[in-house]
């Protein structure tokens, strides 16, 4: 069975370039979700797809960054316009709930380095 | 909000050391607890969980790890470490009502060999 895989792996972009990356979850599972790594710190939750649909999105720095998931496939996260802040290892992850019981499993990861 | 604690951010150990890995949480209700490992250029693997039941749980390669519910605790443990332990590990957190996990800053492990 193939894992979550992310796209690309590293990006360097200047500041105010967009980038967009990219998720491609476990076949079959409704729920995905993307995290974000800043300078070794802790790994903090961004947002949380079931389906298509956000279910929550209360880690977004801000507005330039926009998630999407069309046809509760595969997910992209959009950083528009870059800052330096921005820096960091984007993880995503899957999952289906069974019995109650969740477990999230996680991509690669894609580093992302804004100068 | 919930916040996760590892207090421990390098540990260097000697191989066949023993090991102890501290985890706290902040959080009253029901919780679900995870571990997980980031060996040198791969993804983040599980290496246990605990939902309910044997507060005691063990995974893969020989970590076990023991949820002590009054300390708000969920440490990891493994009796002897091997060389090819060496990664960094992260403990992660959430409610049982909430999907989104709180992770921990995570614990570079470095094993001499």
């Amino acid at each position: 069975e193939a894992g979550v895989t992310q796209f690309p792996s590293h990006s360097v972009i200047e500041k105010g370039q967009t980038v967009t990356l990219r998720c491609d979850p476990i076949s079959g599972h409704d729920n995905l979700y993307w995290y974000r790594r800043v300078m070794g710190k802790e790994i903090k939750f961004l947002l949380h797809f079931v389906k298509e649909s956000k279910q929550d999105e209360s880690g977004m720095p801000n507005n330039r960054f926009l998630a999407e998931r069309t046809g509760g496939t595969y997910s992209t996260l959009k950083v528009q316009p870059a800052e330096l802040e921005d820096s960091g290892v984007y993880f995503c992850a899957s999952s289906y709930r069974l019995a109650g019981e969740e477990t999230q499993y996680f991509g690669p990861g894609t580093r992302l380095l804004v100068l | 909000a919930q916040s996760v604690s590892q207090h421990n951010h390098h540990v260097i150990l000697s191989e066949a050391a023993s090991l102890e890995l501290g985890c706290n949480y902040s959080y009253g209700g029901t919780v679900n607890l995870f571990w997980y490992v980031q060996y040198p250029g791969q993804h983040l693997q599980l290496l246990l969980k605990y939902f309910s039941g044997d507060p005691l749980v063990k995974g893969i390669k020989g970590f076990e790890a023991e949820f002590i519910k009054s300390k708000f605790s969920f440490n990891l443990r493994k009796p002897s470490v091997q060389w090819s332990d060496t990664a960094e590990y992260f403990c992660a957190v959430n409610a049982d009502n909430f999907n989104k996990f709180y992770f921990g800053s995570g614990t570079k492990l470095n094993v001499k060999p």
